[in-house]
């Protein structure tokens, strides 16, 4: 079965400070992988998305980088964080077999730039 | 993504049945229509999807009017547990391979 695995679960991190955060799924290959943020009391908002190795979509313009290096990886990242990056991260996996594919999340990442 | 309306919010008291309806009136013919939800600092959780029939699985039921111009998600017997943020979602057709999610609904349900 599939599964995918997100971590840390929380992180406190300094303005200024860089930031990586890295999600990995297992049981499936080629997946279309996608990293979201929700503000506190907000919707979820689409930030990545990946169709394949090294083929990064960005939805809005931002402090954040996303990479994917292997099949199965996608990192978000950040030289230097701003307060207005504290959230709730989400990394999620989709199959690729056309339309009408569910979305898979991962647990999250609380993220608190102080 | 097709525009969505959803009420903000909603109560159900437990054990009767949480109808959480959803507009989506500029929705095209082959577009589906997805529920999802999220409870509290958890990543969201599909539901169920349908095109033009009415749908059923072990966690809900799905009614889109004949015209498709909107939809109810029905959770027949709500539990403390379905207190949650549900999503109405219409992707673009072009745009399958990424779902854009709106503010949703916020259902609690009452002892």
């Amino acid at each position: 079965s599939q599964t995918i695995h997100q971590w840390p679960a929380t992180l406190v991190q300094p303005v200024g400070s860089p930031l990586s955060l890295e999600c990995t799924v297992e049981g499936t290959s080629n997946p279309n992988l996608y990293w979201y943020r929700q503000a506190a009391g907000r919707g979820l908002q689409l930030l990545f998305y990946s169709v394949g190795i090294g083929q990064i979509s960005s939805e809005v313009p931002q402090n954040l980088s996303a990479s994917r290096p292997q099949d199965r990886q996608f990192i978000l990242s950040s030289k230097k964080l701003l307060l207005s990056d504290s959230g709730f991260y989400l990394c999620a996996w989709s199959g690729t077999r056309g339309l009408n594919e569910k979305l898979f999340f991962g647990s999250g990442t609380q993220l608190s730039v102080l | 993504d097709a525009k969505t309306t959803q009420p903000t919010s909603m109560d159900c008291a437990e054990g009767r049945a949480a109808n959480l309806p959803c507009n989506h009136s500029t929705i095209s013919g082959n577009e589906y229509v997805y529920w999802y939800r999220q409870i509290h600092s958890q990543g969201p959780q599909y539901i169920i999807h349908g095109l033009k029939n009415n749908e059923t699985n072990e966690m809900a039921s799905l009614i889109i009017t004949e015209d498709r111009k909107s939809s109810t998600l029905i959770l027949p017997h709500a539990t403390l547990r379905d207190t949650a943020v549900y999503y109405c979602i219409v992707p673009l057709l072009q745009n399958t391979d990424k779902l854009i999610f709106g503010t949703g609904t916020r259902l609690q349900v009452f002892p």
